[in-house]
């Protein structure tokens, strides 16, 4: 069964400093990842996706991931953040082979809040 | 272009009753999924419909049910309310290639128990 684990529940940054949450998974095939972004209240935007090629992946608002299969890892990044960027952060994985139980569905970690100081 | 869209923002029910939500994918999408997202429990998921049927569905009880229409909009019922439905429902679609796809997901539906 796949998993994901956001080992931080809670980050805070200054704005304007740099930004790393970290994201973990496990999948037993070639993992498809996620990360969305969740105001309070509101749905899931969608910063970026990983299915292939290219490890490093750009997203909007300025985010970048990067995949590193050695490490099961999904890592999001931001140069500099502002305070806008406030809110809770979700890493997933998707599972489109093989049917059973997983198929189809996302697995999601169990988000990190991030708060921005200003 | 149109996001996906849910059906009622807010719901109120009491132990017991029955709950409907409703939710209209992106144009072109054929896929539909639900999730529950409920305090200190995470988004889980909890249904899938593609082109009407259903593909896959979480851990939950029978209670929790849905269908999907001709139109690829979809409903999701929960019966007999417990305490414990009390959460944001969350939709999503996306459009199936044969491979990987994108979910993109709604606002969401508040669902309060009493």
């Amino acid at each position: 069964a796949q998993s994901v684990t956001q080992p931080d529940i809670h980050i805070t940054v200054s704005e304007g400093a740099s930004l790393e949450l970290r994201c973990n998974y496990s999948y037993g095939a070639t993992p498809y990842l996620f990360w969305y972004v969740q105001s309070p209240g509101q749905g899931l935007q969608l910063l970026l996706k990983y299915f292939s090629g290219d490890t490093l992946v750009q997203g909007i608002k300025g985010f970048e991931a990067e995949f590193k299969r050695s490490q099961s890892s999904f890592n999001l990044r931001k140069p500099s953040v502002h305070w806008s960027d406030a809110a809770e952060y979700f890493c997933a994985v998707g599972a489109f082979r093989g049917g059973g139980t997983s198929y189809g569905k996302l697995t999601f970690g169990q988000g990190t809040i991030l708060t921005v100081h200003p | 272009e149109a996001g996906v869209t849910q059906s009622p923002t807010h719901l109120i029910k009491t132990r017991g009753q029955q709950a409907t939500l409703r939710c209209s994918p992106i144009s072109g999408h054929t896929s539909v999924y639900w999730y529950q997202q409920a305090l200190g429990l995470g988004l889980q998921f909890l249904l899938w419909y593609d082109e009407g049927e259903e593909r896959n569905r979480g851990n939950f009880p029978p209670r929790f049910s849905g269908r999907q229409f001709p139109n690829y909009s979809s409903e999701l019922n929960v019966n007999a309310l417990e305490l414990e439905d009390s959460a944001l429902y969350l939709c999503a679609s996306s459009f199936l290639a044969g491979g990987p796809s994108t979910q993109y997901f709604g606002p969401g539906t508040r669902l309060t128990v009493l």
